[in-house]
């Protein structure tokens, strides 16, 4: 298995525009997570899927936030519009179980100007 | 409110030496607790786990100490080397409470040769 794979792996995007992140999990895992990854907060949940239903999203900074799963193997999460704050290194993990042994993708180095 | 604590944002060793690094949690209702490694430019990756019913889980040069009464875990890297220079971040979860991992803001861990 080529593990958990995100892209792209660098995005450079101006103020106000859209970005969609990708993650592709491991095949057969139940779960699916987005973290973020910033020097004041370290890594922190966003949303997280259990078979492609987002369980909670209370981790969505805000609405200009989304994340879906349309299916078992492809997930995205939009930010509409960026904003500099944004900036920030964006991880995407699955896992077959919510506790413990998660997998974590390289990341998506997300720098807005 | 941070549930999982790391107070000390970097740690510089001598090759050889012990690295001890350390973690509180606040929330009760953790029962596994975990260690991960970054890299630069990677995903994190688990090192090493430990349960609430253990006090101790040894995995060669590393050891993972609990102390339930003070909400208190350490890793212990015994002896150090240059390869172990990365960020060392650790996460709880709560199997009762259904809850996923929780991370620190990690601690970038510096073994001089």
């Amino acid at each position: 298995d080529a593990g958990v794979i995100q892209s792209p792996r660098h995005e450079v995007t101006e103020m106000g525009q859209e970005v969609t992140l990708r993650c592709k999990p491991i095949s057969g895992h139940d779960y699916l997570f987005w973290y973020r990854q910033t020097m004041m907060r370290g890594l922190e949940l966003l949303i997280y899927f259990n078979n492609n239903v987002p369980i909670d999203d209370s981790g969505m900074p805000e609405d200009r936030f989304s994340a879906k799963m349309p299916n078992a193997s492809f997930s995205t999460l939009k930010i509409q519009p960026s904003e500099p704050r944004d900036s920030a290194v964006y991880f995407c993990a699955s896992s077959a179980d919510l506790y413990y042994g998660y997998t974590f993708g390289s990341g998506t180095r997300l720098t807005v100007v | 409110d941070q549930q999982v604590k790391q107070n000390s944002p970097s740690l510089s060793v001598q090759e050889g030496r012990i690295s001890i690094l350390n973690c509180d949690y606040t929330n009760s209702m953790f029962d596994y607790f975990l260690w991960y490694k970054k890299y630069p430019a990677e995903g994190p990756t688990f090192l090493i786990s430990i349960s609430s019913i253990k006090d101790k889980n040894e995995d060669g040069r590393f050891t993972v100490f609990l102390n339930k009464s003070a909400k208190h875990l350490s890793l212990h890297i015994v002896p150090s080397q240059p390869g172990d220079s990365a960020v060392y971040f650790c996460a709880a979860s709560s199997n009762s409470g259904n809850t996923p991992l929780v991370f620190g803001k990690g601690t970038r861990l510096s073994v001089i040769a």
